[in-house]
This record gives C-alpha cells, structure tokens and sequence, in this order.
C-alpha cells in the first residue's frame, strides 16, 4: 500500500522569502506524484505533477518541485512566495498501474505573512 | 478552469434526515470520486466510478451511498444523517484516457449535522 507523509502541518513565512514543503512517500512499487494546492472555501487544483523523466518538475504559480528517489521525497519549493500563495497544499501519490485512486497526504498549511 | 460542481455547498442539517450531495461534471469524464476531508486531516476516498453503473467503496468506509446513472452525474446520498458525518465532502473527475491521475476538483459541500 502507498501512503504519504507531510511532516509539517504549518509553515509561517514572510513575503518575498523562499519556501520548502516537505513530502515523503512509501510504496512497494513505481508511483506518479502530485500537489495540490486548496484555497479558502474552494476546492484542490493541480500546482503540478511527477510522471517521469527530469525529476525537477516545475508547476503553475512559480511553484517546483524535486522528486528523489532514493530519499523517496517529493518536495515543493518556490523562491519566493506572496501573501496569495496563503492555502492549503497536499501532496498526493497514486500507482502506475492504477493511477485511477490517488492517496493524499494531510496536508501543510502555508501563512504568508506581510 | 474545471466544470465540475457541487450542491450545497453548505448545508446544516438535524440528525436522522436523508440528504443527497449533488455532483455535476461538464467534461465528459469517465472516473469520478468522491472524498471526505475534515479538517487538519488528509482526504479519504469514500466512493468512486469508473463510468455508468459502475460504483467503488474507497479506501475509507462510509455509511453514504452513490449512483452512477449517468455520466456526468454522481450524486452521494445519507439516509439518515448523524453528527459523526459533519465533515467537507469533495467531489472529483477525471478522464480515463490520460491515465496519470490528475483530477479535477469541485467547491466541496461543507456538511453540519446537528
């Protein structure tokens, strides 16, 4: 079974400073990765997604991403951030071969602040 | 921008009623889901289907039930509601032909039973 780890349920940070969401999966067998990202009363939108190929994957809002293998993370990075990037962010897993269920992590709440 | 909406958005209801959570997706997509997220905590599959007729439990069990009468129709039913169903429900879709997992996400329907 796959699950997902998001070590960090809150991350404060000023404006215009750089960011890391840190994400760790388990799985027995070869996985596509995600985040999404949840704004105030809204639902999850896709920041942007690992299939395969240069492990540096760079999504929507000057958000990237880094998937290692070896230290099975997946981490979610932007260099600096604005008081609108404020949500929810989830990282989420499904398998290769059922890429039909996706598994999410619990979350980490973003607070930019002025 | 995803079509895919939910009704209520929210609702507040007294134990024991019946209620049905309304998900629509104008954009011909064969899988949809169903998930429930409560606050703090990662979102757990509830229901999901891969096209008409077809209906799944997830990975979470839950006293809800779903139909699949038509494809871009996929409403979740409670007979009888109960304080411990108060939680967000969020309705997803996404298209078999892509097979990557990405999924496209409704507003959610914040349920209150009383």
């Amino acid at each position: 079974a796959q699950s997902v780890t998001q070590l960090d349920s809150q991350v404060p940070v000023f404006e215009e400073a750089p960011v890391e969401l840190r994400c760790n999966y388990s799985s027995s067998v070869s996985v596509y990765l995600f985040w999404y990202v949840q704004y105030p009363n809204q639902g999850l939108q896709l920041l942007l997604k690992y299939l395969s190929g240069s492990t540096l994957v760079k999504g929507i809002n000057g958000f990237e991403a880094e998937f290692n293998k070896s230290q099975t993370s997946f981490h979610l990075r932007k260099p600096s951030v604005h008081i609108s990037d404020t949500a929810e962010y989830f990282c989420a897993v499904t398998r290769m071969d059922s890429s039909y269920k996706l598994i999410f992590g619990s979350g980490t709440r973003l607070l930019v602040r002025p | 921008e995803a079509d895919i909406y939910q009704t209520p958005r929210y609702l507040v209801i007294g134990t024991g009623k019946k209620i049905t959570l309304e998900c629509s997706q104008t954009m011909g997509h064969d899988k949809m889901y169903w998930y429930q997220q409560d606050p703090g905590m990662e979102l757990h599959l509830i229901h999901y289907s891969y096209g008409v007729n077809s209906t799944e439990k997830g990975d979470l069990s839950s006293e809800s039930t779903v139909s699949r009468i038509r494809t871009e129709h996929f409403p979740l039913t409670l007979e009888s509601a109960r304080p411990s169903h108060t939680s967000q429900y969020l309705c997803a879709s996404s298209n078999f032909a892509t097979a990557t997992g990405e999924l496209f996400f409704g507003e959610g329907s914040r349920l209150t039973v009383l």
